[in-house]
């Protein structure tokens, strides 16, 4: 079955960029995603990649997509301390429900 | 306010009790997921439904039932709590068309079984 797998902390200063890195397995995947989920809330759709484009990019955010690796990744820029949360990487095929694997999140830490 | 709404917030049950945690959406959304979250485990999908009158199961459907009568409501019910259900419920829905742009997830359900 399909595995998504991340790791699960980090930390970084105010200021810095922050790289979120996620792997899967399953080579159909056509739709990866990122969530956010802050502290007693649910999860909150940050962006979306579709399998045919090796980037995106949404105002701090930049999504990079290396196919032939299964390798995702989340860069978010100027990290502040509202950016503290557990983020979720999530892929789902074509063709059928579209519902999401996720990974088991990484909690990132943004301290002064 | 449009969205995914999940009642109770908390709930403290009794090993052997039963409830129903309700779910509902404003979003005419076809799609409807049950997933629980347990500390390093991230999210496991529990029950899912892709229309009204349909449902299947996830990837830890034992415990847990659920029924979709209508588009808006997805209601999870416990049959007989156990310690091991201990968790945070979510429920999350997509729009038919566009569900692979991603899932809406409502604030969770913070269940404890003594």
């Amino acid at each position: 079955g399909e595995d998504v797998e991340q790791s699960l902390f980090l930390s970084v200063r105010e200021g810095d960029s922050s790289v979120i890195n996620c792997t899967y397995t399953d080579s159909s995947s056509t739709y990866l995603y990122w969530y956010k989920q802050e502290p007693g809330a649910g999860l909150q759709l940050l962006t979306y990649i579709f399998s045919n484009m090796d980037m995106k990019q949404d105002q701090r955010l930049t999504v990079l997509l290396n196919k032939k690796d299964k390798h995702l990744s989340l860069r978010i820029a100027d990290t502040q301390t509202g950016d503290s949360a557990i983020y979720f990487c999530a892929e789902s095929e074509s063709g059928g429900s579209y519902i999401p694997t996720f990974g088991r999140g990484t909690s990132l830490i943004v301290h002064p | 306010n449009a969205g995914v709404t999940q009642t109770p917030k908390f709930q403290v049950l009794k090993t052997g009790q039963s409830m129903t945690l309700q779910c509902a959406q404003d979003m005419n959304h076809e799609y409807m997921s049950w997933y629980r979250q347990d500390p390093g485990m991230g999210l496991r999908l529990i029950h899912y439904s892709v229309g009204a009158g349909i449902t299947d199961q996830g990837e830890v459907p034992n415990g847990y039932n659920v029924s979709r009568s209508t588009t808006e409501d997805f209601p999870l019910r416990l049959l007989s709590a156990a310690p091991s259900q201990t968790s945070v419920y979510f429920c999350a829905s997509s729009y038919g068309q566009n569900r692979h742009y991603g899932y809406t997830f409502g604030s969770g359900t913070r269940l404890t079984v003594v």
